[in-house]
């Protein structure tokens, strides 16, 4: 079964760096999204994408967060300067039919910002 | 703004009894409803969706929902409950246009005691 992929599945990073966080989605889909679970929290709606532009994004993702899908396959999420509350699991999906058929999730990258 | 409640935040079942799990939505309009399942350290598996037609909708693992929308309710049933079934389980909902943002609840935490 396809799957998407995330790389890595865990980042260590200090407060003010920048953090590239990875996707690989499904490769006939054409609607990706970023999503975040802060520990012990609901999982919160970040971006959605399509078309190589946002269309979508929550008030979360501030002038801090960018997405790029740099080439045929990858869809990155960069945090420009990472705070500590930006630590959290940072989920990637892609859906073939604008969500319709429900999301295929990656299995997240784990961020932590110390 | 569409919404999704799920009241019981933790519930143990003993091995082999039956399930429900609920999930009042809030939306405007016919909205699509997902249950999803997250194994701790691992992402988001969708169990089943719900659009349009027969009100039971049947998923993977033996777990079906029904969508009452007098009650606007999607609980999510499971006849007899196996240990590997503890697990975290999410309902969500997304707009039925647009680039299907979903929104999910707070989770319920499954345990299931031999």
């Amino acid at each position: 079964e396809p799957e998407v992929t995330q790389t890595p599945s865990h980042q260590v990073t200090q407060m003010g760096q920048e953090v590239i966080l990875r996707c690989v989605p499904i490769s006939n889909h054409l609607y990706f999204y970023w999503y975040r679970q802060i520990l012990g929290q609901k999982v919160e709606f970040l971006v959605s994408f399509y078309n190589n532009e946002i269309s979508e994004k929550s008030e979360i993702f501030d002038d801090q967060f960018s997405v790029e899908r740099p080439d045929g396959s990858n869809f990155t999420l960069k945090i420009r300067s990472t705070k500590l509350e930006d630590s959290a699991m940072y989920f990637c999906a892609s859906s073939g039919d604008r969500g319709r058929d429900g999301y295929t999730f990656g299995s997240g990258t784990r961020l932590t910002v110390v | 703004a569409q919404s999704v409640t799920q009241p019981d935040i933790h519930i143990t079942v003993s091995e082999g009894a039956s399930l429900e799990l609920r999930c009042n939505y809030s939306y405007g309009a016919t909205p699509y409803l997902f249950w999803y399942v997250q194994s701790p350290g691992q992402g988001l598996q969708l169990l089943l969706k719900y659009f349009s037609g027969d009100t039971l909708v049947q998923g993977i693992k033996g777990f079906e929902a029904e969508f009452k929308r007098s009650q606007s309710s999607f609980n999510l049933r499971k006849p007899s409950v196996h240990w590997s079934d503890a697990a975290e389980y999410f309902c969500a909902v997304s707009n039925s246009g647009g680039y299907q943002k979903v929104t999910f609840g707070t989770g319920t935490k499954l345990q299931v005691i031999p």
